[in-house]
C-alpha cells in the first residue's frame, strides 16, 4: 500500500497569514498515461462531509477559493492557504488515487491563533 | 443538482450487519464509480472500496475483504454498502462519494472524489 505522511499534525495560524501543509507519498503517484499526479486534497469540517479542494495535485475544484493552492510532483506535495480565513478551520487530508487501496494522510488540523 | 443522499443513522449490536444506501441524482449513475470512506472517532479518513455502477464490479481494501459487500441498483441509481460481523471499532460515519472523471486528450483521467453523501452514522454497541 502507498503510505501518505502529512506534516505537521496540527497548525495554528493567525487570520490572514499563510498556512502550509506537506504531504509525502511512499511511492511516485504520477500516472504515466496522462502525466498527472494522482493526488488530491480534502477539507473536513466537523459535521460536514469531506470537500474536494484540489485534484491532480494542483487543479482547483470548481467553487474553491483561489487562496487554496497545491504544488509538488512525484512523491512530495504541498497545500498552501495563502491568507487564512475563519472558515478554513478544519482538518486537511491528502489522498493518493494512483492505485488501490486509495490511501489518505493522517490529517492536519488547522486552527486560528 | 448533482447529489448523493444516504440513508439514516443506524445502531447495531456486535456481530450484526448494517446496510447503508446512497442514492445518486443529477448525473448519469453508471458513468462514475462510487467509493465508500469512513471516519471513526479519533481516526482519520479510511477508504473502504469502490463499486462500478455500470458493471457491478468491486474492489475492497484488504482490511474489509470478506466482511463488506458493495452492490448497486441501476434502476433506482442507488449504491449500497453492507458491512458484516460488526465490531465496536466499526462505529463511524460512513460516506459514499463519486469518483471524479475528466476526459483529457481523449483519455479518461481520475480526479479524486468530487461529490459526497451527507454521511451515515453507524454505532455498534451492546
Amino acid at each position: 500500500d502507498i503510505v501518505m505522511t502529512q506534516s505537521p499534525d496540527s497548525l495554528t495560524v493567525s487570520l490572514g497569514e499563510r498556512a502550509t501543509i506537506n504531504c509525502k507519498s511512499s511511492q511516485n503517484v504520477v500516472y504515466s498515461a496522462n502525466t498527472k499526479n494522482y493526488l488530491s486534497w480534502y477539507q473536513y469540517r466537523p459535521g460536514q462531509p469531506p470537500r474536494l479542494l484540489l485534484y491532480w495535485a494542483s487543479t482547483r475544484e470548481s467553487g474553491v477559493p483561489d487562496r487554496f493552492n497545491g504544488s509538488g510532483s512525484g512523491t512530495d506535495f504541498t497545500l498552501t492557504i495563502s491568507s487564512l480565513q475563519a472558515e478554513d478551520v478544519a482538518i486537511y487530508y491528502c489522498q493518493q488515487y494512483y492505485t488501490t487501496p486509495w490511501t489518505f494522510g493522517q490529517g492536519t488540523k488547522v486552527e486560528i491563533k | 443538482q448533482v447529489q448523493l443522499v444516504q440513508s439514516g443513522a443506524e445502531v447495531k449490536k456486535p456481530g450484526a450487519s448494517v446496510k447503508v444506501s446512497c442514492k445518486a441524482s443529477g448525473y448519469t449513475f453508471t458513468g462514475h464509480y462510487i467509493h465508500w470512506v469512513r471516519q471513526a472517532p479519533g481516526v482519520g479518513l479510511e477508504w473502504m472500496g469502490w463499486t462500478n455502477p455500470k458493471s457491478g464490479g468491486t474492489v475492497f481494501a484488504e482490511k474489509f475483504q470478506g466482511r463488506v459487500t458493495m452492490t448497486r441498483d441501476t434502476s433506482s441509481s442507488t449504491a449500497y454498502m453492507e458491512l458484516h460481523s460488526l465490531k465496536s471499532d466499526d462505529t463511524a460515519i460512513y460516506y459514499c462519494a463519486r469518483e471524479r472523471i475528466t476526459v483529457v486528450r481523449g483519455i479518461m483521467a481520475v480526479g479524486g472524489m468530487d461529490v459526497w453523501g451527507q454521511g451515515t452514522t453507524v454505532t455498534v454497541s451492546s
